[in-house]
């Protein structure tokens, strides 16, 4: 079955722009987690989603940063007025909460670069 | 500051030896483990995990190690194989829920 998806793959911008990342998560999985990996690090934890709501939001850095789920399936990650500080990875992963301490399904990754 | 910490940023190892890869976790509220391997341009995917009730879990060539004394797990490959060249994380979890993730240390297997 498909995986973890994100679009887009690459992401370009200028300093002060608003982008969206887009996550679509394994069919049926009710959890949805993004994460942020800088160069060199490991990923850190931004926000969690169960259903439609964010269930843990104590990641975002800061007020920038916004995470929706309107359907309990697809999300989008938005950061408005992009620094360079916010270039890294940001990774997308979906779990099945059928099953407690199970495994989160990661997606490829946007790798996003601000000028 | 780091609650989950791999101090070796890299491990070279000879094809058919053991890798073994270290991790040190300073949360006692941490109740689950977690090792994740990632290629370049890919996500990280699942390898093997541990709960804090054990000590031991092994998984074919794969088996993690958990001291919680020391809060320190360990993975090791045996035998070690060029496909396993890879960056492998240690990932912590409290509650069944977020991810807190090591570093990262790039393993590669030599021929």
């Amino acid at each position: 079955g498909a995986g973890v998806s994100q679009t887009p793959s690459n992401k370009v911008t200028e300093k002060g722009k608003y982008v969206e990342l887009r996550c679509d998560p394994i069919s049926g999985h009710t959890a949805l987690y993004w994460y942020r990996q800088s160069l060199g690090q490991g990923p850190e934890f931004l926000i969690y989603f169960q259903g439609t709501g964010a269930a843990d939001d104590s990641g975002l850095p800061n007020d920038r940063f916004f995470a929706v789920r309107p359907e309990g399936s697809v999300s989008t990650l938005k950061i408005q007025r992009t620094e360079r500080g916010d270039s890294a990875v940001y990774l997308c992963a979906s779990s099945s909460l059928a099953v407690s301490y199970n495994e989160q399904f990661f997606g490829p990754g946007t790798r996003l670069t601000v000028l | 500051d780091q609650q989950v910490k791999q101090n070796s940023p890299s491990l070279s190892v000879q094809e058919g030896r053991i890798s073994i890869l270290n991790c040190d976790y300073t949360n006692s509220m941490f109740d689950y483990f977690l090792w994740y391997k990632k290629y370049p341009a890919e996500g990280p995917t699942f390898l093997i995990s541990i709960s804090s009730i054990k000590d031991k879990n092994e998984d074919g060539r794969f088996t993690v190690f958990l001291n919680k004394s020391a809060k320190h797990l360990s993975l090791h490959i045996v035998p070690s194989q060029p496909g396993d060249s890879a960056v492998y994380f240690c990932a912590a979890m409290n509650a069944g829920n977020m991810l807190t993730f090591g570093g990262g240390t790039r393993l590669m297997v030599k021929p």
